[in-house]
């Protein structure tokens, strides 16, 4: 399964809003009833973190201006409002079908 | 807490074999499959295979089979990623993370990352 981002790319202004979009080439909606469709979080220097689990549910201590949507092929990750500390690549994952795949990342910067 | 404990940066030359460790602490061993996944410099993350501990099986992505060997020693939480053959593209930081054997997919533990670095 092929998962495509965009952009690949993101500057904003601390406080304003950041929409990351993510497109896989087949369904990622299992007969479980589950879309297996994940967000993680590399910042600088550091290893992946998880943000958001099934399409929506976000993570453990993950604050709540992160939100992930969407369904079947094409889904969304939010951020309302960006912070300094958001900066980082956002990858999104597909366990729907072995191999697991991730989409190319989307690096974000502060402006 | 929960522990993913990785060994350190291995300088290897091409064609010789690289072993990497991956520590668990703070839960069940045998409750949560291990994957690998790696990442060249500047690049994005790629799935490299799995390993269950519960009852060791495996699975390897295309590209890496033949190649890639993932092991575990229960008795001491700790899974094992050997490359063999190793190329100038085999250079890239390898990370364990762990995957619930029971529910959904979440890799919420990730160790620090192992890099390999393969130069004549």
């Amino acid at each position: 399964i092929v998962m495509t981002q965009t952009p690949l790319s993101l500057s904003v202004t601390p406080g304003q809003p950041a929409s990351i979009s993510c497109k896989s080439s087949q369904s990622l909606l299992q007969t479980d009833g589950k879309t297996y469709l994940y967000w993680y979080l590399q910042k600088p220097g550091q290893s992946p973190q998880l943000l958001i689990y099934e399409v929506s549910n976000r993570f453990s201590g993950v604050p709540d201006r992160f939100s992930g949507s969407g369904s079947g092929t094409d889904f969304t990750l939010r951020i309302s409002r960006v912070e300094t500390d958001d900066v980082g690549v956002y990858y999104c994952m597909q366990s729907r079908q072995l191999p697991w795949t991730f989409g190319q990342g989307t690096k974000v910067q502060i402006k | 807490q929960v522990q993913m404990v990785q060994s350190g940066a291995e300088l290897k030359k091409p064609g010789a074999s690289v072993k990497v460790s991956c520590k668990a602490s703070g839960y069940t061993f045998t409750d949560y499959y291990l994957h690998w996944m790696r990442q060249a410099p500047g690049q994005g993350l790629e799935w490299v295979g799995y390993f269950y501990p519960y009852n060791a099986d495996t699975h390897y992505a295309q590209k890496f089979r033949g190649r890639v060997t993932l092991t575990g020693d229960t008795s001491i939480s700790t899974a094992y990623m050997e490359l063999n053959g190793l190329r100038s593209d085999d250079t890239a930081i390898y990370y364990c993370t762990r995957d619930p054997a029971y529910g959904g997919d979440e890799l919420d533990y990730w160790g620090q990352g192992s890099l390999v670095t393969v130069s004549p």
